[in-house]
């Protein structure tokens, strides 16, 4: 597609529920980045996706957090069990191969209540 | 390891003020450094880069220097404008087998008119 799309744009879960984020990066770009944005924080990354290497999982704050990417494409980050310090805003940015520029979606705002 | 450390906000400014936003960064190889920006309900765009020493990277009137020997990055602008309200994010990356960036602590600014 043309830009990096996010699903949903808002969501807002009980504590204890399992999430399912949902990430479309732009098309031919290899890989695939997430991140957590809490507020008055910055940018703290989670996992990363190139091709069909192994993703770089050493953000994934605890064994809650897990994330697949489907056929070099789509990505899911999923959180179970979730705790309101689960509460952020979490992005996804994909890049062609070995670049340096990375293109942002809009972020999914996740509410833990 | 790496990190960015970069000015504490939020900024006040008014119209045609300069503007001036400082990084600093911590780096483990050669880093390519960035500025990305936020603006109120968009996601993070790329604003400017810049891949090698003494380097000046320029977009929307905005600039930054990469300068190895104090290891800086900071952001300027000669006249801001109402328009530039946004949370800036300074940021590098080191290539490690994968281009991941890692980002400061972001700095919100609010222009007045």
């Amino acid at each position: 597609g043309a830009g990096v799309s996010q699903s949903p744009s808002n969501k807002v879960t009980e504590k204890g529920k399992d999430v399912e984020l949902r990430c479309d990066p732009i098309s031919g770009h290899t890989a695939l980045y997430w991140y957590r944005q809490s507020l008055g924080q910055g940018l703290e990354f989670l996992i990363y996706f190139q091709g069909n290497s192994a993703p770089d999982k050493s953000g994934l704050p605890s064994d809650r957090f897990s994330a697949e990417r489907t056929g070099g494409s789509v990505s899911t980050l999923t959180i179970q069990r979730t705790q309101q310090e689960d509460s952020a805003v979490y992005l996804c940015a994909s890049s062609s191969f070995g670049g340096q520029v990375y293109t942002f979606g809009s972020g999914t705002r996740l509410t833990v209540v | 390891g790496n990190s960015v450390t970069q000015m504490e906000g939020p900024v006040t400014l008014s119209e045609e003020a300069f503007l001036t936003i400082n990084c600093t960064y911590t780096a483990t190889g050669y880093p390519s450094l960035f500025w990305y920006v936020q603006y109120p309900g968009e996601g993070l765009q790329l604003l400017l880069k810049a891949t090698k020493a003494d380097d000046k990277g320029s977009n929307k009137g905005f600039e930054a220097t990469y300068r190895k020997e104090t290891t800086s990055f900071h952001l300027e602008k000669g006249s801001v404008q109402v328009s530039d309200s946004a949370v800036y994010f300074c940021a590098l990356s080191v290539y490690h087998g994968a281009q991941k960036l890692v980002f400061g602590q972001g700095t919100r600014l609010t222009i007045n008119p």
